[in-house]
């Protein structure tokens, strides 16, 4: 069945870049999602990638996909201290049904 | 200005109690989706809509139900709950493939 998987943790040092990846396994997903989850709210939509493109780029976000191997990756450039959430990838599953992953929760230290 | 609400964003309550959640949408969004999320986990599925008088039950199973009677309201009914229903529940809504917009979200503890 549909799956994405994340790693569950990341730990960065304030100003560095940070990579959170995600493998998804449908490939029939036409769009791919990062949300951000604060502590206590709900999520809010960072960004998204069509499949038909490689890359993406939103400020300090971009977006990496690799559509062969199914991998997802999103980069944060110089990493604030505001940026330590959960991460959660989702890929679309017909419907406008997502399927997320179990989040990467990012620590940013300075 | 566009947005989603969800209340009561907290909710503390006994056993056996009938309760609702309510998520409301002024974007007029046809789809509207309610998941269910422990603290810090993944997100799972309970209801979708895909329009008024249209709802579905998600992937994972639940003893909630929902109503949609009108296009920007979405409640949730617990009918009664238990101390296993202790979650946050997250209302969202679409309109596009652009994403799903998201609510703040309703801690609910069952004691």
């Amino acid at each position: 069945g549909e799956d994405v998987e994340q790693s569950l943790f990341l730990s960065v040092r304030e100003g560095d870049s940070s990579v959170i990846n995600c493998t998804y396994t449908d490939s029939s997903s036409t769009y791919l999602y990062w949300y951000k989850q604060e502590p206590g709210a709900g999520l809010q939509l960072l960004t998204y990638i069509f499949s038909n493109m490689d890359m993406k780029q939103d400020q300090r976000l971009t977006v990496l996909l690799n559509k062969k191997d199914k991998h997802l990756s999103l980069r944060i450039a110089d990493t604030q201290t505001g940026d330590s959430a959960i991460y959660f990838c989702a890929e679309s599953s017909g419907y406008n049904k997502l399927i997320f992953g179990a989040g990467t929760r990012l620590a940013v230290h300075p | 200005e566009a947005d989603i609400y969800q209340t009561p964003r907290y909710l503390v309550i006994g056993t056996g109690k009938k309760i609702t959640l309510e998520c409301s949408q002024t974007m007029g969004h046809d789809k509207m989706y309610w998941y269910q999320q422990d603290p810090g986990m993944e997100l799972h599925l309970i209801h979708y809509s895909y329009g008024v008088n249209s709802t579905e039950k998600g992937d994972l199973s639940s003893e909630s139900t929902v109503s949609r009677i009108r296009t920007e309201h979405f409640p949730l009914t617990l009918e009664s709950a238990r101390p296993s229903h202790t979650s946050q529940y997250l209302c969202a809504s679409s309109e596009s493939t652009r994403g799903q917009f998201f609510g703040p979200g309703t801690r609910l503890t069952v004691l």
